[in-house]
């Protein structure tokens, strides 16, 4: 079965470091992958997506994220990350070609300190 | 663009009693989803409607929950009696079948079983 796994459940960094944030799945053929921001008490937005194509994809907010198929992962980076850019992030695949069916990990609450 | 309506945000009930949230997607979207976000998890899907059809609902606890999509616009999920681990956040999501298979959130209906 499809399933998404972030191992980093909760991250701190300093305003303007870099930031990456680690998601591996798990899927037969090539996935269909998401990362969604989840601000308190909002619903998820979509940062970026990967079908197919160039692996490394640039998404909203200036985040970016490149997939890896050797090592089945996702991972999303920053280069310099501002105190907004606080929030749960969220990693999803699609379940497969004949469904929307998102499947999405656990999570990774982002802190920022200035 | 209007987004992805929900309502109520939040709602307490004890527990044995029912509830009812309600969703407007965004027009035109012919596909609505339905996820349960339990704290600490991400989201997982209950219930996906194609217009008024329903195309998923394997993971929907049917003793209980119960949704419906009349004239394919507009949709009600219900809880009925509601347990304690039914604690969660609802979210609901539109899309445009089988185009980019981005999915737009709406900000939640947070559930609290007492």
């Amino acid at each position: 079965a499809q399933s998404v796994t972030q191992p980093d459940i909760h991250i701190t960094v300093s305003e303007g470091a870099s930031l990456e944030l680690r998601c591996n799945y798990s899927y037969g053929a090539t996935p269909y992958l998401f990362w969604y921001v989840q601000s308190p008490g909002q619903g998820l937005q979509l940062l970026l997506k990967y079908f197919s194509g160039d692996t490394l994809v640039q998404g909203i907010k200036g985040f970016e994220a490149e997939f890896k198929r050797s090592q089945s992962s996702f991972n999303l980076r920053k280069p310099s990350v501002h105190w907004s850019d606080a929030a749960e992030y969220f990693c999803a695949v699609v379940g497969s070609y004949n469904t929307d069916k998102l499947i999405f990990g656990t999570g990774t609450r982002l802190q920022v300190f200035p | 663009e209007a987004g992805v309506a929900q309502s109520p945000r939040y709602k307490i009930i004890e527990k044995r009693q029912s509830v009812a949230f309600w969703c407007n997607p965004i027009s035109g979207h012919a596909t609505l989803y339905w996820y349960q976000q339990i704290l600490g998890q991400g989201p997982k899907l209950l219930i996906q409607f194609q217009n008024n059809g329903v195309v998923d609902d394997s993971q929907l606890p049917k003793d209980r929950f119960s949704a419906e999509r009349l004239k394919g616009v507009d949709s009600t999920l219900k809880i009925q009696p509601a347990k304690l681990e039914d604690s969660a956040v609802y979210l609901c999501a539109s899309s445009l079948f089988g185009q980019s298979r981005e999915q737009y959130f709406g900000p939640g209906t947070r559930l609290t079983v007492t």
